[in-house]
């Protein structure tokens, strides 16, 4: 049973663009929420999080919005540049984090 | 923030042998963790690493297949023993910061067996 579930494998979008990445959860336990970028050959790196007693979360152009009473959460990147190409991870944590399966943005100049 | 190592980057192989995956970090921490990720699919959490005592394994994962050192506070050892290609892998090690739930990752191992 996969707790974290990423739906979307794949996202392209233009430059300028907004890019959102979806997450959904089943576990109503998790009480905190993680993005990470990974670029290929690298580790995964933290991005923006937040906590389940917030429903938003800003960071420049990185914002997470967290819906608990539907179990989702969402990345939005405004504006989108083509430097963001990577895979984006979501993770959910009570006690230790578990991993959506990721979903590879691209950004087309 | 944390810098973490990981050696080798990559490896090759063959079925039946062992690898030793070596992660250093640059800072003194409690919990270290280590992840497979399978081509395609999310990070998966083999064990938790303690210093001082035994490594604590998530369901699927068992000491014998990959055994883990942990002898101080900034380096551990992973072992894939006994290979199948079934473990080929990227396989990353991770520490978790102190004041926030954010972890960071090493580079990963990318291990094939043949």
């Amino acid at each position: 049973d996969q707790q974290v579930k990423q739906n979307s494998p794949s996202l392209s979008v233009q430059e300028g663009r907004i890019s959102i990445l979806n997450c959904d959860y089943t576990n109503s336990m998790f009480d905190y929420f993680l993005w990470y970028k990974k670029y290929p050959a690298e580790g995964p790196t933290f991005l923006i999080s937040i906590s389940s007693i917030k429903d938003k979360n800003e960071d420049g152009r990185f914002t997470v919005f967290l819906n608990k009473s539907a179990k989702h959460l969402s990345l939005h990147i405004v504006p989108s540049q083509p430097g963001d190409s990577a895979v984006y991870f979501c993770a959910a944590k009570a006690g230790k984090s578990t991993f959506g399966d990721g979903t590879t943005l691209t950004v087309k100049p | 923030s944390a810098v973490i190592s990981q050696k080798p980057s990559r490896d090759i192989c063959q079925r039946g042998t062992s690898l030793t995956i070596q992660c250093q970090v640059d800072s003194q921490v409690t919990m270290m963790f280590w992840y497979r990720q399978q081509p395609g699919q999310s990070l998966t959490l083999i064990a938790t690493a303690n210093q001082g005592s035994e490594a604590t394994y998530e369901s699927g994962f068992v000491i014998d297949k990959f055994p883990i050192s942990r002898p101080n506070l900034t380096f551990s050892t992973l072992t894939v023993s006994n290979m199948s290609p079934e473990d080929s892998s990227i396989y990353l090690c991770s520490v978790e910061s102190g004041g926030t739930y954010e972890q960071y990752f090493g580079p990963g191992t990318r291990l094939t067996v043949t």
